[in-house]
């Protein structure tokens, strides 16, 4: 079946703006992560969100990023007035509960000018 | 705070021969995964490993964990060009719905 989908695949901005990236999870998927993959940081959780449970913010780097998941499925990670230091890939992952294997999609590659 | 430590980092290494990757992770843990990443492409589940003891194979590939000393290896037998990619073990501690990755070992399989 499909996997876990993400667009844009790229998205260059300016510094300043704010932006969008959206990921579709893998049908009847409860638990969707944000994950992001910059060279000096490595891999870093972000925020989870699990059926209609409060989502786990702990991960987001400031008050300028924020996500929602609409209806249980899509997800949209929102980052306001962005700085070069938010370039990165992003990274959306799903799994079918919480506990089970995350599923990856190809992610997000952000690029702040 | 959890911390996850690979190594080696960079490991090129002759085709047949065999390696091990080593990850270390400083708390107790639910589970440990590793996970494949080739250039430009997303992450992709080889093994998730759930107790003390544990042991999965996929073909050349060979993941372990060892919950008392905080340890997992991937091991490789007789490496082939194909498995040329970055391999990532991930740790998820008891309670923390979220994983937290090593800094990842790049391996170079050479002809």
């Amino acid at each position: 079946g499909a996997g876990v989908s993400q667009s844009p695949s790229n998205k260059v901005t300016e510094k300043g703006k704010d932006v969008e990236l959206r990921c579709d999870p893998i049908s009847g998927h409860t638990a969707l992560y944000w994950y992001r993959q910059s060279l000096g940081q490595g891999l870093e959780f972000l925020i989870y969100f699990q059926g209609n449970s409060a989502p786990d913010k702990s991960g987001l780097p400031s008050d300028r990023f924020s996500a929602e998941r609409t209806g249980g499925s899509v997800s949209t990670l929102t980052i306001q007035r962005t700085q070069q230091e938010d370039s990165a890939v992003y990274l959306c992952a799903s799994s079918l509960l919480l506990s089970d294997t995350q599923y990856f999609g190809p992610g997000t590659r952000l690029t702040v000018l | 705070e959890l911390k996850v430590e690979q190594n080696p980092l960079f490991l090129s290494m002759q085709e047949g021969k065999n390696y091990t990757i080593y990850c270390n992770y400083s708390t107790t843990s639910d589970r440990l995964y590793w996970y494949r990443q080739d250039p430009g492409k997303s992450l992709e589940s080889l093994f998730v490993l759930l107790s003390n003891g544990a042991v999965k194979q996929e073909g050349r590939l060979m993941a372990s964990l060892d919950t008392k000393a905080r340890l997992s290896t991937l091991h490789i037998t007789a490496a082939v060009h194909d498995l040329s990619a970055t391999y990532f073990c991930a740790v998820e501690p008891f309670a923390l719905r979220q994983l937290t990755f090593g800094s990842g070992t790049q391996l170079t399989v050479l002809p």
